[in-house]
């Protein structure tokens, strides 16, 4: 079946490093977004990203959509500790309306 | 404007029982999507709905699992017949029919079957 591979799995960073993760498949992808979850709840939506190419920020987090719809990246930067949490892709499978979430990557921050 | 409402958040049933998960979309959402997560795992998609309608339930298991969307009330994911494996998060979330890529979750139900 369909994959989305998320690395890194975990990190621990100090406070105020920049913090990059991404996501790749072997398929195509229509939209991509990115999500924060925080123990016991649901993810939160962060980036939506619609266009090959596109490069989208939402205050220290920036988005973009790769060129070949097969991967996009996510980076925090200055990170804070209230950062910490789980971040996911999810996208959208070309020709579907089915979204695939990545496997998470755990960040943590250290004061 | 409320967020997407889920409930109950947490269900405790026996194998053999039934489970009814509930999930009330954001207002002016026309569209739920249910999800499933295991501890330490991504959100596996289950079925997508419009009000009255099944877009897509690719995810969905074929025997035991079923949704809806009902023109009034919430959508509803039923679980029939529990077994262990079942036990997990469910997730649903809703979109906007303008902007139908972007997804809302609501705080999930924790399933367990004992």
């Amino acid at each position: 079946g369909q994959q989305l591979n998320q690395s890194p799995q975990s990190m621990f960073i100090q406070e105020g490093e920049d913090v990059s993760m991404n996501c790749t498949s072997s398929s195509i992808f229509n939209t991509w977004l990115w999500y924060k979850q925080d123990p016991g709840e649901g993810p939160v939506l962060l980036i939506a990203l619609y266009k090959a190419g596109e490069l989208t920020s939402n205050g220290r987090l920036t988005a973009q959509f790769g060129i070949t719809r097969k991967d996009s990246f996510l980076n925090i930067s200055a990170s804070i500790p209230s950062d910490v949490g789980i971040y996911f892709c999810a996208g959208q499978l070309e020709g579907t309306y089915k979204y695939i979430f990545g496997t998470g990557t755990r960040l943590k921050v250290l004061a | 404007n409320a967020g997407v409402m889920q409930n109950p958040r947490h269900l405790v049933r026996r194998r053999g029982q039934e489970a009814r998960l509930r999930c009330s979309p954001m207002k002016g959402h026309s569209h739920v999507y249910w999800y499933r997560q295991l501890p330490e795992e991504g959100l596996k998609f289950m079925v997508y709905l419009q009000k009255e309608n099944i877009i897509d339930e690719s995810g969905m298991p074929k025997e035991r699992f079923s949704a809806e969307f009902p023109k009034e009330g919430p959508s509803i994911l039923r679980i029939q017949q529990v077994v262990r494996g079942d036990s997990a998060a469910y997730f649903c979330a809703s979109s906007p029919l303008d902007r139908r890529y972007e997804q809302y979750f609501g705080p999930g139900t924790r399933l367990t079957v004992t």
